[in-house]
């Protein structure tokens, strides 16, 4: 089954402590990416990644860094979580290539809440 | 940069009626793409239906239509027949035709089907 899969799906932890959120996806996606998910501001976009090695900041990348050392897979880290990055984080992908109509297929999202 | 605005926070419908959701947003780009997600309680992302700018005639996927106005900038989703299961939130997303395959959210539209 096609599908992007993020773990852990809830997580509650203290200010400071270091988190890596996973993400993976079967379908040989080129692209990938993460939002945050907030009452009232939507779904914004954190960070993003092209093909492997390849990423770069999106909307509001400040307290996260992520990493695409191989195309299935896409983390996005916490250094020192803070209150403020309690949210809902969905991972996403999708084809990549010129021409592609840009549907995104979308994780089924993780529920941080920072103490 | 681009913006997406659904203007209704909430709305409510009987079962069976027909209920039209809000979108417009703003851009300079001539090529990019329209979308509409739906999120139930699960807080799964599903496409809804999506729509190409250069395309003229609105999309349609079954009880799902849209009222693309490109000039005005407007971007409306109609559901026909609306059923207990389209009870979600709505998001109005725009994505540009090139580069960085991100989705610019609108803040949603809660839609409730009252049986």
């Amino acid at each position: 089954e096609a599908q992007v899969t993020q773990n852990p799906r809830y997580l509650i932890t203290v200010t400071g402590k270091k988190l890596t959120v996973t993400c993976s996806q079967n379908m040989n996606h080129e692209y990938m990416s993460w939002y945050r998910q907030d009452p009232g501001l939507g779904l914004r976009q954190i960070y993003y990644s092209m093909n492997v090695e390849v990423t770069d900041k999106g909307d509001v990348p400040e307290g996260y860094k992520v990493s695409r050392k191989e195309k299935r897979n896409f983390p996005l880290i916490l250094e020192s979580p803070s209150p403020n990055q309690t949210s809902l984080y969905f991972c996403a992908s999708s084809l990549g290539t010129s021409g592609n109509t840009g549907e995104l297929f979308f994780g089924e999202g993780s529920r941080l809440t920072v103490l | 940069a681009q913006t997406v605005t659904q203007s209704q926070p909430e709305m409510s419908v009987q079962e069976a009626e027909t209920v039209t959701l809000s979108c417009t947003y703003d851009t300079s780009e001539n090529n990019y793409y329209l979308f509409w997600y739906k999120q139930p309680p699960s807080r799964q992302m599903i496409l809804v239906i999506r729509q190409e700018a250069y395309k003229q005639q609105n999309a349609t996927e079954n009880r799902f239509s849209v009222n693309f106005q490109k000039a005005a900038k407007s971007f409306s989703l109609k559901i026909s027949d609306s059923q207990l299961g389209d009870t979600a939130m709505y998001f109005c997303a725009f994505r540009r035709g090139f580069g960085n395959e991100k989705l610019t959210f609108g803040t949603g539209t809660r839609l409730t089907i009252i049986p």
